[in-house]
Formats: structure tokens, C-alpha cells, sequence
């Protein structure tokens, strides 16, 4: 089945400095790559995802890029805010209702 | 448009005693999928339904657990003989394409 590993466990940035999230997935037919955002004792919050035929998107300060061919997909925020701290999760999956398998997650932690 | 609805939204059984938990799904969405999430951990896939059917049930435990999504009313998901070890927050999400959007999670505390 599906594996994804994800990077760093915890990431520590001052207020306006960028944000970077890795993640790698293992099964080649995933097509379907979203990030969600989750809150201390919140919901997972789906805040952008991508598909597998195209190689980056947009939306404002939020992007993520992928790399099928190396199995890779990162999640870059730029000018981070206080409010942006969260554990971040990624996750793959084959589009058309499929599961998702979900990285272990990133504490982000943005410091005024 | 209501969200994804669970309830209840805490829950403390004792050894032994039976869990059920309920979802409802976003307006239009006909497949849910139920994840457990342990503390400090990622979402673990358990089951995923279409009305009247499970599609997917590799993630969930042999015993003790079972799954229901029936034509009329939410989704259920069952735990029978609740162990300390099922203490979790249970998030269930529905979809009507890729995109899955999560309720608000029951958390269950087995004293």
C-alpha cells in the first residue's frame, strides 16, 4: 500500500520568514496529493491540494509543488503569521474516491 | 450548507462497555470515510462507505469494530468492548469527489 513520509516533525520561523514542508509517497499511481491544515483540538482544515498533471499551485500565501518523478510534493508558505501555527498533514491518495494516507505530520510553530 | 457533523463530540466509556459514534455528511456527499487519529499522531484510514456499502474496511480492526452507513440517517461506527487502548479522536470525512472535508471528531476516553 500507499506510504508517506514527511518532514521536519517540527519547524520553528519568525513572523514573515517562509515556511517549507516536504513529503514523499511511495505508490507511483497516486494521482491526488492534498494538505490540511489541523488546529489543537480542531478538525483537519483541507487548505490546498494538487493533481498529479500539474506541477505546482497557487493561492496567496500558500503553494505546493510536485515531483512525480521523484515521489515528492512540498508545501511552501510564505510571510508566515502567528495564526499560522498548526500541525500541517499531507497526504496522497488515487483520485476518483480513494483513501488517504497521511504523513505523520508538522508542528509549525511561527513566532512574532 | 451544513458541514460534516458528528456527534457526540466527547465520550467516556468504561472497559467493556460499547462506543457508538455518528456522522453525518456534508449535503450532497455520499461517501465517508472514518480515520482515528491518536494523540500527537497522524490520521490512520479505518473504513470507507457509500450508502448501504463498505468500499474499504483494511484499516479497521477485525474485532470489535463495525461500520454502517444505511440509506436513511448518519453513518455509525461501532466499537464493542471498548479497550483504554481505543482512547482516540475519531474523525470521519465525507466527499463527492477527491476533495475530503472532516467533521469536527468525537474523542473517545476509555477509563
Amino acid at each position: 500500500g500507499e506510504n508517506v513520509e514527511q518532514h521536519p516533525s517540527t519547524l520553528s520561523v519568525q513572523e514573515g520568514d517562509s515556511a517549507v514542508i516536504k513529503c514523499t509517497y511511495s505508490d507511483s499511481a497516486s494521482n491526488y496529493f492534498p494538505w490540511y491544515k489541523q488546529e489543537l483540538g480542531k478538525r483537519p482544515q483541507l487548505i490546498i491540494d494538487i493533481r498529479s498533471n500539474v506541477g505546482e499551485k497557487k493561492d496567496q500565501r500558500i503553494a505546493v509543488t510536485l515531483n512525480k518523478t521523484a515521489k515528492h510534493f512540498s508545501l511552501h508558505i510564505t510571510e508566515t503569521q502567528p495564526e499560522d501555527s498548526a500541525v500541517y498533514f499531507c497526504a496522497a491518495s488515487m483520485s476518483g474516491y480513494s483513501t488517504l494516507t497521511f504523513g505523520k505530520g508538522t508542528m509549525l510553530l511561527v513566532s512574532p | 450548507n451544513a458541514g460534516v457533523m458528528q456527534n457526540p463530540r466527547h465520550l467516556v466509556r468504561r472497559r467493556g462497555q460499547e462506543a457508538r459514534l455518528r456522522c453525518s455528511p456534508m449535503k450532497g456527499h455520499s461517501h465517508v470515510y472514518w480515520y482515528r487519529q491518536l494523540p500527537e499522531e497522524g490520521l490512520k484510514f479505518m473504513v470507507y462507505l457509500q450508502k448501504e456499502n463498505i468500499i474499504d474496511e483494511s484499516g479497521m480492526p477485525k474485532e470489535r469494530f463495525s461500520a454502517e452507513f444505511p440509506k436513511e440517517g448518519p453513518s455509525i461506527l461501532r466499537i464493542q468492548q471498548v479497550v483504554r487502548g481505543d482512547s482516540a479522536a475519531y474523525f470521519c470525512a465525507s466527499s463527492q469527489e477527491d476533495e475530503q472535508y472532516f467533521g469536527p471528531g468525537t474523542r473517545l476516553t476509555v477509563t
